[in-house]
């Protein structure tokens, strides 16, 4: 079974980017990623998901300021211009067919 | 567009059942592989467990935490799934997700707004 480990927190100034880890504890280094966002108070909502290769598929509607990479076992998600709006906590998900499972979340302050 | 509505949450005593609800549209309800997800008052998101479609076996897996006493089904006549929850414990407390399990990069998932179910006395 796969396991994931985040970063407890980040931050960055207004305007500034911001880069999230997700790294892969278990598992092939081939397993896709996917990134969600929890504003304050809402349900989470899907961004992307990131494959091995550093391929992303960002979901409808998510801004292009949100990307995704990939560095072995590490999946990354950037937030380029950060705003306030991108303050949030940040879920990396993955699965093996039969059991998915979450990262412990990434608090993102906007500074 | 895919929109999820979760419902059914309520207070429920320790011990006591309860059957949670996710109605699906703006997708091919019948072809999607669904999850539940829990995330309890101030902690992180746990996944419950997955239903397959039934054209790929409709088969189900949970977690560890809610085996034996969660069980998922689907009505694709109806484009709902549900979560049907046995002897509660106070630590099931938590705002419970529908979401879509799309495994591949091309194919965006989706969340519901969520229910929440409080297990107290």
């Amino acid at each position: 079974q796969p396991v994931l480990t985040q970063s407890s927190s980040a931050s960055g100034s207004l305007g500034s980017s911001v880069t999230l880890t997700c790294t892969l504890s278990s598992g092939p280094s081939t397993y896709i990623i996917s990134w969600h966002q929890q504003q304050p108070g809402k349900a989470p909502r899907y961004l992307m998901k990131v494959e091995g290769s550093g391929s992303y598929n960002r979901g409808s509607g998510v801004p292009d300021r949100f990307s995704g990479s990939t560095s072995g076992a590490d999946r990354h998600l950037t937030i380029s211009n950060l705003q306030s709006e991108d303050e949030a906590d940040y879920y990396c998900e993955t699965w093996d067919g039969n059991t998915w499972v979450f990262g412990g979340g990434t608090k993102v302050t906007v500074l | 567009e895919v929109h999820l509505v979760e419902s059914g949450g309520t207070l429920v005593e320790p011990g006591g059942s309860l059957r949670l609800s996710c109605a699906a549209s703006g997708l091919t309800f019948s072809g999607a592989w669904m999850n539940w997800v829990r995330q309890a008052p101030g902690k992180g998101l746990e996944w419950v467990g997955r239903i397959k479609a039934n054209i790929h076996g409709g088969s189900t897996d949970y977690a560890a935490p809610v085996k034996g006493r969660f069980t998922i089904s689907r009505d694709d006549s109806k484009n709902t799934m549900f979560l049907q929850m046995n002897s509660l414990r106070a630590d099931d407390t938590a705002v419970y997700y529908c979401t879509t399990a799309h495994l591949a990069l091309s194919d965006p998932d989706s969340w519901g707004q969520g229910t929440l179910v409080t297990v107290s006395s």
